[in-house]
């Protein structure tokens, strides 16, 4: 069955700084993967998704992602953030329910705080 | 705006009591989900349904029931709430799971 493991629960950087969220999967087949955002006291957002093609992935608010079928990893970067930017990040990969329709399984999530 | 509209926002129930969280879309997606999420454990599946009609469980079913009987909308119901159900739920819903999902602000209930 297909997993998601985010490696860093909290994330805590300073604003400017670039950040690395990390997301790995495992899965035998083929995958869609994503980034959701969830902010505060709001439901999640979608950022950004791999489906196919260019492993570079451009999302929304500045961030990207590369897919890395060798390492199975789905990685989230910003190259500088804001304090904006602090907010709960889930990454999900699609999975094959029992009765053959699709879901996505996401992970623990990684809190990222932007201090000043 | 066109989304998944949840309601109620907020609900705190007695030990025994029953309730039922309602989601609503417009737009015309034929899967909807409901998730629960709690501290350090991420999104859980309780509950989804592909079309209008048919439902399936998820990871966490027990202790819940779900309704699909129009497409634009997707009940998720406690017949008997402990205090291991409080949590943030979520109702999401989708064209494909290519597409992601779009979801709704959630619903946040105490069970007491």
């Amino acid at each position: 069955a297909q997993s998601v493991t985010q490696l860093d629960s909290q994330v805590p950087v300073f604003e400017e700084a670039p950040v690395e969220l990390r997301c790995n999967y495992s899965s035998s087949v083929s995958v869609y993967l994503f980034w959701y955002v969830q902010y505060p006291n709001q439901g999640l957002q979608l950022l950004l998704k791999y489906l196919s093609g260019s492993t570079l992935v451009k999302g929304i608010n500045g961030f990207e992602a590369e897919f890395n079928k060798s390492q199975t990893s789905f990685h989230l970067r910003k190259p500088s953030v804001h304090i904006s930017d602090t907010a709960e990040y889930f990454c999900a990969v699609s999975a094959r329910t029992q009765g053959g329709s699709e879901k996505l399984v996401f992970g623990k999530g990684t809190k990222l705080t932007v201090n000043p | 705006n066109a989304g998944v509209t949840q309601t109620p926002k907020f609900q705190v129930l007695k030990t025994g009591q029953s309730m039922t969280l309602q989601c609503a879309q417009d737009m015309n997606h034929n899967s909807m989900y409901w998730y629960r999420q709690d501290p350090g454990m991420g999104l859980r599946l309780i509950y989804y349904s592909a079309s209008e009609g048919t439902t399936d469980k998820g990871e966490v079913p027990d202790g819940y029931n779900v309704s699909r009987l129009k497409k634009q909308n997707f009940l998720l119901g406690l017949e008997s709430a402990a205090p291991s159900q409080t949590s943030v739920y979520f109702c999401a819903s989708s064209t494909g799971v290519l597409y992601g999902y779009t979801f709704g602000s959630g619903t946040r209930l105490t069970v007491v």
